[in-house]
């Protein structure tokens, strides 16, 4: 069956611009996460969805991040005015339960 | 605070044996995860831990002392295509916190 899918998996984009990422989750999986893997460190939390549940957001790094879930399915994670330390890999897990399944990513550069 | 901690690089040779280790101290205990990442590609899951003991699975086996805080992924029979990341992870107090060691770079060798 399909897997999680992300897109796109390549954003390049100038300091200050807005972006957005989506991600496709496995269908049926209630709990959608949202991860940024930076280079040489290790997946850090940014935010969690479980069914109808009002968000986790407590990983997010500032107020310029935000992310939807919308239907309970495809989720998009923005990010305002980006700066040049929001440079990463963005990761997007589903999970019917406690095992997550990760997508490809998307490698954000900001210029 | 959360802390996983993973040695940063191994190198083995194929056929052989290894052990990666990892060390947490983490608010809350809900199980422990090992997932393979190839670079450049999504993390894929190798196995869950919530019991102690020792958990075979294939050529990979993973390990859990809950009172010590460590567990260990063994990898025998070792083949090239082993050499990837292997992230250690534990859930934490709550269901949601899913937090992961820096990984740990393994290159096998011919």
């Amino acid at each position: 069956g399909a897997g999680v899918s992300q897109s796109p998996s390549n954003k390049v984009t100038e300091k200050g611009k807005d972006v957005e990422l989506r991600c496709d989750p496995i269908s049926g999986h209630t709990a959608l996460y949202w991860y940024r893997q930076s280079l040489g460190q290790g997946l850090e939390f940014l935010i969690y969805f479980q069914g109808n549940s009002a968000p986790d957001k407590s990983g997010l790094p500032s107020d310029r991040f935000s992310a939807e879930r919308t239907g309970g399915s495809v989720s998009t994670l923005t990010i305002q005015r980006t700066q040049q330390e929001d440079s990463a890999v963005y990761l997007c897990a589903s999970s019917p339960s406690s095992t997550q399944y990760f997508g490809p990513g998307t490698r954000l550069t900001v210029l | 605070g959360q802390n996983i901690d993973q040695p940063t690089e191994m190198t083995a040779t194929e056929g052989a044996i290894v052990q990666i280790n990892c060390t947490y101290q983490t608010s809350g205990f809900n199980g422990l995860f090992w997932y393979q990442q190839h670079a450049g590609e999504a993390p894929t899951f190798l196995s869950y831990n919530v019991l102690d003991g020792l958990e075979e699975k294939g050529r990979f086996s993973s390990f859990l002392s809950r009172s010590k805080g460590y567990s260990y992924l063994l990898l025998k029979e070792l083949q090239m295509k082993d050499s990837a990341s292997y992230l250690c992870a534990v859930f934490t107090g709550t269901a949601s916190k899913l937090t992961f060691g820096t990984g740990t770079r393994l290159q096998v060798t011919l």
